[in-house]
């Protein structure tokens, strides 16, 4: 696609319920980023994917996260039993290069609210 | 480790008067480095990257930052600040961790430009 895409753009839930995120990169990038970012604050990494592969999901804040992606398009964030704390701004990336120093190209975020 | 300090969380200017916004970084090796803008209610734009090429990097809207390696320090500066140059910047630097890339973020600088 033209640009990065995230759905939904925002997500009003509640607490205990699960909640899944998606985002299409553009199309024939290879590796794809999540972040959180709070309200007021920066961004907070999450997960990187190479491909279909997450060699580390050490930035997950809980095993209630989750993250998918298939072969080299969509992915989706799955958190389950969501917390107030979860309430956030989802942001994803996605870039040409395998390693650093690619420019990354996000989409306009998955707004999370929960109450 | 790599981390990224922005020094101002807060930064205001009146219309064309010059902006500085200051970013300190900490690495063992020179990193790629990049400069962010999220515009209020927007998707995050890539203003700028260093990659080692030129320690004076120009990028759009009139920014420019300038790798001082003694220093290490990367500060982003305009000559003359727009209204539309409202926004917050967030200072960016790669990292690589347990065979994961990051890109570690600052936690912004916002800037108020005044009529």
């Amino acid at each position: 696609g033209a640009g990065v895409s995230q759905s939904p753009s925002n997500k009003v839930t509640e607490k205990g319920k699960d909640v899944e995120l998606r985002c299409d990169p553009i199309s024939g990038h290879t590796a794809l980023y999540w972040y959180r970012q709070r309200l007021g604050q920066g961004l907070e990494f999450l997960i990187y994917f190479q491909g279909n592969s997450a060699p580390d999901k050490s930035g997950l804040p809980s095993d209630r996260f989750s993250a998918e992606r298939t072969g080299e398009s969509v992915s989706t964030l799955t958190i389950q039993r969501t917390q107030q704390e979860d309430s956030a701004v989802y942001l994803c990336a996605s870039s040409s290069r395998r390693g650093l120093g690619g420019e990354l190209f996000f989409g306009e975020g998955s707004r999370l609210t929960v109450l | 480790a790599q981390s990224v300090t922005q020094l101002d969380s807060h930064v205001s200017v009146s219309e064309g008067t010059p902006v500085l916004l200051r970013c300190n970084y900490s690495s063992s090796y020179s990193p790629s480095l990049f400069w962010y803008v999220q515009h209020p209610n927007k998707g995050l734009q890539l203003l700028l990257k260093y990659t080692s090429a030129a320690t004076l990097v120009k990028g759009i809207n009139g920014f420019e930052a300038e790798f001082k390696k003694s220093e290490t320090s990367f500060h982003l500066t305009k000559p003359s600040a727009h209204m539309s140059d409202a926004a917050e910047y967030f200072c960016v630097a790669p990292l690589l961790s347990s065979g994961t890339y990051k890109y570690i973020f600052g936690t912004g600088t916002r800037l108020k430009v005044l009529a």
